[in-house]
């Protein structure tokens, strides 16, 4: 089973600040089938990006994924008030498929 | 549209069984695997288990399989999760996802808050 660790547990940040999540892998995730998803309270997450750097329909383009095999980044460019929320990533490359513990990004 | 729609919030006891549900709409319904995802109260997210409409074929995560079902109706576009005999541990909120061709989970539905307690 490959293991997602995410940094920084908690982000602490004022909007339009830059944000920068990490998710690191136990063993290479195969042909970077990685995702984030955003998560607010009382909500069901939303995907985000897709194959570690495509964005989803609808995802504003302050949102960017970059990486490959173990190192994996979530950027929000300029963090809006809505941005302020639990990401998570997720491997989908190998069974069982697993997501990693979240990054809360939290006001400042 | 793409809709998923999930059954509403259950209140059980130990022992008991239950089934919760996922209508689907606004796709084709056997044309894509539906997952189901677990998280416990103020925990993250955990994949469970996923099924293929289209001929029923199902994985499970090892973390729970034995402990719940995934089946499907194609009639009605609805996924089920299904436990025999239900365990405080349980509680949790459950939610079905839609996955992406990209293998991604594109959709969700709203969730079911399931709680166990004697």
């Amino acid at each position: 089973e490959i293991v997602l660790t995410q940094s920084p547990g908690t982000l602490s940040l004022s909007p339009g600040e830059r944000a920068t999540l990490s998710c690191r892998a136990s063993q290479s995730v195969s042909s970077s089938y990685l995702g984030w998803y955003q998560q607010k309270p009382g909500q069901a997450p939303r995907l985000l990006i897709y194959d570690a750097s495509s964005r989803a329909t609808g995802i504003p383009d302050r949102f960017s994924g970059s990486g490959s095999g173990t190192d994996f980044t979530l950027t929000i460019s300029r963090l809006e008030p809505e941005d302020f929320a639990v990401y998570y990533c997720q491997q989908y490359g190998s069974s069982p498929w697993t997501f990693g513990q979240g990054t809360k990004v939290e006001i400042k | 549209e793409v809709q998923l729609v999930q059954s509403g919030a259950e209140v059980k006891k130990p022992g008991e069984s239950l089934k919760i549900s996922c209508k689907s709409s606004g796709y084709s319904f056997t044309s894509y695997w539906i997952g189901w995802v677990r998280q416990m109260p103020g925990e993250g997210l955990e994949w469970m288990g996923i099924l293929y409409p289209g001929d029923s074929h199902t994985t499970y995560s090892p973390s729970f399989q034995g402990q719940v079902t995934i089946s499907a109706d194609k009639s009605i576009s609805t996924a089920y999760l299904q436990w025999s005999s239900l365990k405080a541990s349980d509680t949790a909120m459950y939610y079905c996802t839609r996955r992406a061709l990209s293998g991604s989970f594109d959709y969700w539905g709203q969730g079911t808050l399931l709680t166990v307690s004697s």
